[in-house]
């Protein structure tokens, strides 16, 4: 069964700093790897899909990396915001499936 | 723009009760998942349908059933509501698509059982 873990469950960081957050998988046949946010007491909404033969995608502040043979993909955000307090989250798609990790909840402090 | 649409956000139910949630798809997907999510334990799959009245069990189906007679609806059945089974519940949809793309979720239902 796909474990996913990200670490650490909550953190906060000064606006302007660049964001990293990692997560890490089990089982490296996968065929995506995507990443989310959630504000509290919404749905998710999809940030970046990363498919198994990408290393990595860019959609303007953000940046993901995917790197399956170690089992880790990485979520950069770039000169962070207070808009981009959230709680996010990585998903691994197999099998028709995905598998969440329990999240990174991020507080961007002005 | 693509949608996943649960019919309610917020639904106070009793103990006892049956309770249907509804989630309709306009993407044309193949494929619709019910997941709950809870404090500490995160997303967990309840049951996931793959084409019309087909359906298979998550990881947490007991206590719930599903209904898929169109395909672009997915409804998650509570026969008999308990306390515990007050949680976020969160719809979504993909394509039988092996990973080209992904997953799209809905606004989430907000369940509370008294």
């Amino acid at each position: 069964k796909q474990e996913v873990t990200q670490i650490p469950a909550a953190l906060s960081v000064p606006e302007g700093e660049n964001l990293v957050l990692n997560c890490s998988f089990t089982d490296s046949a996968i065929y995506n790897l995507q990443w989310f946010r959630q504000d509290p007491g919404k749905g998710l909404t999809s940030l970046l899909l990363i498919q198994s033969s990408q290393r990595e995608q860019t959609s303007g502040r953000l940046n993901a990396s995917l790197d399956k043979s170690s089992g880790r993909s990485t979520l950069y955000i770039a000169a962070s915001q207070p808009g981009d307090s959230a709680t996010y989250l990585c998903a691994v798609g197999g099998n028709n499936r995905l598998a969440f990790g329990k999240g990174n909840q991020v507080v961007v402090i002005p | 723009d693509v949608k996943v649409t649960q019919s309610s956000r917020y639904l106070v139910k009793r103990t006892g009760e049956k309770v249907f949630l509804e989630c309709v798809q306009d993407m044309d997907h193949e494929n619709m998942f019910w997941y709950r999510q809870d404090p500490g334990l995160g997303l967990r799959l309840i049951y996931f349908s793959y084409d019309v009245k087909m359906k298979e069990k998550g990881d947490i189906p007991e206590g719930y059933s599903v209904s898929r007679e169109k395909k672009e609806r997915f409804s998650l059945i509570l026969e008999s509501a308990s306390t515990n089974q007050t949680s976020m519940y969160l719809c979504a949809s993909s394509l039988w698509d092996r990973g080209q793309y992904g997953y799209t979720f809905g606004s989430g239902t907000r369940l509370t059982v008294v």
